[in-house]
């Protein structure tokens, strides 16, 4: 069974401070990984994924298999990150993603 | 020129009533699927569905279920709606043969149940 841990139900840090995002996934084959945000009264949509090893929005994430980890980082918040973020799974022959609970980040001015 | 469209976004309701929420997707994928998002924003899977197989999380009352007239569309069909159902409801699509597992979401639809 493929399950996803986000430790932190909610984040706040003050603009220009660095954020982590935690993490952690349970899968015994190989996973693909990704963040999903929501801004608010919007959609989700996608941040990154691990393949494409790509920064986003100053965003990067790092999948660390020894640790099962796939933390978020960004090492100066924007008052405009604040939003929920939710790390996903998808699995060997399955690609239906298995959600976190979500992160709240706030971002203070 | 919305990828994935919901309708409606909000509803509010009766229990005991049945009720629909439709979506559409213009991406040409071949995959969608339904999320429940709680109060607590944890988000769910109710439903994945292709025009070969439907899944169903195990846990999902049989009072929902899911009709696809076609791969565009998958709509959601509650019966005998609940309190514990209040929840906005997010369609989603993806494209299995493609990049793997990036979904791409509807705007959600706020359902109330009174």
């Amino acid at each position: 069974a493929q399950r996803v841990t986000q430790p932190e139900k909610l984040l706040s840090v003050f603009k220009g401070a660095p954020v982590e995002l935690k993490c952690n996934y349970s899968y015994s084959g190989s996973p693909e990984l990704f963040w999903y945000v929501q801004y608010s009264r919007q959609r989700l949509q996608l941040l990154l994924r691990h393949i494409s090893r790509e920064s986003i929005k100053g965003f990067t994430a790092d999948l660390n298999k020894g640790e099962t980890s796939f933390h978020l980082k960004k090492p100066f918040a924007q008052e405009e990150d604040s939003a929920m973020y939710y790390c996903a799974l998808s699995g060997g022959g399955s690609y239906i993603p298995t959600f976190g609970r979500g992160t709240s980040l706030i971002v203070h001015p | 020129d919305t990828a994935v469209s919901q309708t409606p976004k909000y509803l509010v309701t009766q229990m005991g009533n049945d009720k629909s929420i439709k979506c559409e997707q213009n991406l040409g994928h071949d995959t969608m699927y339904w999320y429940k998002q709680d109060s607590k924003k944890f988000l769910k899977i109710m439903f994945s569905y292709n025009n070969k197989e439907l899944i169903i999380n195990e846990t999902v009352p049989n009072r929902f279920s899911p009709k696809s007239p076609d791969k565009a569309h998958l709509n959601l069909h509650i019966n005998s709606l609940e309190l514990g159902d209040s929840a906005v409801y997010f369609c989603a699509s993806s494209q299995r043969g493609g990049s793997t597992g990036e979904l791409f979401f509807g705007e959600g639809s706020r359902l109330t149940v009174l």
